[in-house]
């Protein structure tokens, strides 16, 4: 059983157009990150949001971390090719030292020019 | 700024050999994790460590082990390598000591190949 689970699994959009992807449990997460992972590399950290309710802006991208701390969103506005990567939610169950990432499979997003 | 450095970026080893993945967080980080992603995976955690003890432990084989040094670099050891152990094996660093928060940032993997 999935602890995160991601949607879609897939994204296949044109250029210009808004997306969201939704990470949801039933656990509570102390903080939850979102990475982007190019194939055959390490994911790369995009934000991390500890607070609930939380709303986090990079550029296009807005993070969004549920009331409850069970949940997360990411919406990408006017995507462009270069958004184009895996997209990964993870949870931190403890703070610390403690905790481990426990990640979400994925949304692969293709950004068609 | 720098990064988590892996090392070897790819390795290629025959069925019952060993391994050895080494991990240099980025400077000042005394947490380490070692996360294991094999094709269309997600990485699944395997050990971490804080300040040279093991803080943690996820589904990392009986076959493998791991240390972290007192310079805070870390290394996994494989033995008897299987054709399932081929896959990705990724390093994270962060800063553990009194954080609410887990921030952990990612090396560039190593790619493990074992025929």
């Amino acid at each position: 059983t999935q602890l995160l689970e991601q949607s879609p699994q897939f994204l296949s959009i044109q250029e210009g157009e808004n997306l969201t992807v939704y990470c949801n449990s039933s656990s509570v997460f102390s903080s939850l990150q979102w990475y982007r992972q190019e194939p055959g590399e390490g994911p790369v950290l995009l934000v991390t949001v500890v607070t609930g309710g939380e709303v986090k802006k990079l550029k296009r991208l807005t993070f969004q971390f549920g009331d409850a701390r069970k949940d997360s969103s990411l919406h990408i506005t006017a995507a462009q090719p270069g958004d184009t990567g895996l997209y990964l939610c993870a949870g931190a169950k403890y703070g610390g030292s403690q905790g481990n990432l426990i990640f979400g499979k994925g949304t692969k997003l293709s950004v068609k020019p | 700024a720098a990064g988590v450095i892996q090392s070897p970026r790819h390795l290629i080893k025959e069925k019952r050999e060993t391994a050895t993945l080494k991990c240099y967080p980025i400077p000042r980080h005394d947490t380490v994790y070692w996360y294991q992603q094999g094709p269309g995976q997600d990485p699944q955690f395997l050990i971490s460590f804080y300040e040279k003890m093991q803080s943690d432990k996820g589904s990392i084989p009986d076959r493998f082990s791991a240390q972290q040094f007192s310079d805070y670099h870390s290394e996994l050891n494989m033995s008897s390598l299987e054709l399932g152990d081929s896959a990705l094996y990724f390093c994270a660093s962060s800063l553990g000591t009194g954080l609410v928060y887990n921030e952990q940032f990612f090396g560039p993997g190593t790619r493990l190949t074992v025929l």
